[in-house]
């Protein structure tokens, strides 16, 4: 089993649609989470990050991860053209081997105007 | 502020060519830094990491190098490209220390195609 597993998509809605994305993970020793976004041809940038079970919002986006079941969520509201991008979920424990991000193969994402 | 320059964008190179790509970050000091692989379909594919001047630790066994002769220089090298080198390739760095985690901050990448 790998370490973080992402759904493969790719993903297609309209112009104002709610989106969900999903990973797990298996590693308890990840203690912080994180989802990048990636526009085609760019590096990846953070969007999201959170370290603790619970929501977090930043607009349109929110962060959920819950501990208990190893599951990460971004839900991404009235989505827009400009959120069609690849999105990773990523995580990361304090220290050795764990300290590394340990990335999700990512999810493409497009919205249709 | 911080920021990472890597270079080239793209680059296209024959089999067996030598490689040098190069990162710089600035607006920090003793960063972790790290290259990235990503191929179609694979995600993102972690290739060396450092923590320091010459310090230099290989996760996946290849075709390829890293040096890091400054601490916030961190290259990838080959001597002879594969086919399978090609790729976007990510240079990324990261706040030294532990308990404390705000992500990795990546480069814009280079797009590598061996012919």
């Amino acid at each position: 089993q790998k370490e973080v597993e992402q759904d493969p998509g790719p993903l297609s809605v309209p112009e104002g649609a709610i989106v969900s994305l999903n990973c797990t993970y298996s590693n308890s020793a990840f203690q912080y989470f994180m989802w990048y976004r990636q526009y085609s041809r760019k590096g990846p940038e953070l969007l999201m990050y959170t370290y603790s079970s619970g929501n977090k919002e930043d607009g349109r986006f929110t962060a959920q991860v819950d501990k208990s079941s190893k599951y990460i969520s971004l839900f991404i509201r009235d989505s827009q053209p400009s959120d069609s991008a690849t999105y990773l979920c990523a995580t990361q424990g304090y220290w050795g081997a764990n300290s590394k991000l340990t990335f999700g193969k990512g999810i493409t994402l497009s919205v249709r105007p | 502020s911080q920021t990472i320059h890597q270079w080239p964008a793209t680059l296209v190179q024959p089999v067996g060519s030598p490689l040098s790509l190069e990162c710089t970050v600035e607006g920090t000091s003793n960063p972790n830094l790290y290259w990235y692989r990503q191929a179609a379909g694979r995600g993102l594919q972690l290739l060396f990491y450092s923590v320091g001047i010459g310090q230099i630790s290989s996760e996946v066994p290849q075709n390829l190098s890293a040096s890091r002769p400054q601490d916030r220089q961190f290259i990838l090298s080959s001597k002879k490209l594969l086919l399978s080198d090609s790729g976007f390739y990510l240079c990324a760095w990261s706040v030294r220390g532990l308990g404390d985690s705000y992500g990795y901050t990546f480069g814009s990448g280079t797009r590598l195609t061996v012919v």
